[in-house]
């Protein structure tokens, strides 16, 4: 069976410090994993997803398919980065469960000033 | 186009009364996701279409729910004879047969 695991539901940070959100999933066979954000009283966005290798807001994820895991990194927060991050994955692109994603139960955000 | 749209954004009903939500996807998307989304808990996936075929549903929904997608536009989302434990967000989502982007703000549902 597919998960997405996100062992913290809630992290703290101070202004400028580096910021790590965990995920680590299961899968049989090579999943697509993204991360979502939803900021207050918005809906949920895409944030980044693995197979465009990107830096989204100074944000950065790598796929480590050994430890299979999905970690979300910044070396700087900002206090606009408080928010709920979603990991979740789908199926390989280009297969009909491309876009059925499983969520991780999201990690709350909070960077003080 | 504004995005990914949903009617209404908060309903609250009795037991065992029987609801309907409506999701308008962005009008090229040919796919439409609905989840839900309980207090605490990431969204969990529902069922999905591409164009007017409904493609996949999940294990976990029982019959009570049913989701039509007519001419491959809008959807709907039916549940009959609620129950408490369907109070949640419910969530629409579109896609053009990729990657999935584009969330509704949601239907909040509370069955007292």
């Amino acid at each position: 069976a597919q998960r997405v695991t996100q062992p913290e539901k809630l992290l703290s940070v101070f202004k400028g410090a580096p910021v790590e959100l965990k995920c680590n999933y299961s899968y049989s066979g090579s999943p697509e994993l993204f991360w979502y954000v939803q900021y207050s009283r918005q809906r949920l966005q895409l944030l980044l997803r693995h197979i465009s290798r990107e830096s989204i807001k100074g944000f950065t994820a790598d796929l480590n398919k050994g430890e299979t895991s999905f970690h979300l990194k910044k070396p700087f927060a900002q206090e606009e980065d408080s928010a709920m991050y979603y990991c979740a994955l789908s199926g390989p692109a280009g297969g009909t469960s491309y876009g059925k994603l499983t969520f991780g139960q999201g990690t709350i955000l909070t960077v003080h000033p | 186009d504004t995005g990914v749209s949903q009617d209404p954004r908060h309903k609250i009903t009795k037991r065992g009364q029987n609801v309907t939500f409506r999701c308008d996807p962005i009008s090229e998307h040919n796919r439409l996701y609905w989840y839900r989304q309980t207090l605490g808990q990431g969204p969990e996936f529902l069922t999905y279409f591409q164009n007017e075929a409904q493609l996949e549903k999940s294990r976990l929904l029982s019959d009570r729910f049913s989701a039509e997608r007519p001419k491959g536009s809008f959807s709907t989302l039916e549940i009959q004879r609620t129950e408490q434990g369907d109070s949640a967000m419910y969530l629409c989502a579109s896609s053009l047969a990729g990657r999935v982007k584009d969330f509704g703000p949601g239907t909040r549902l509370t069955v007292t």
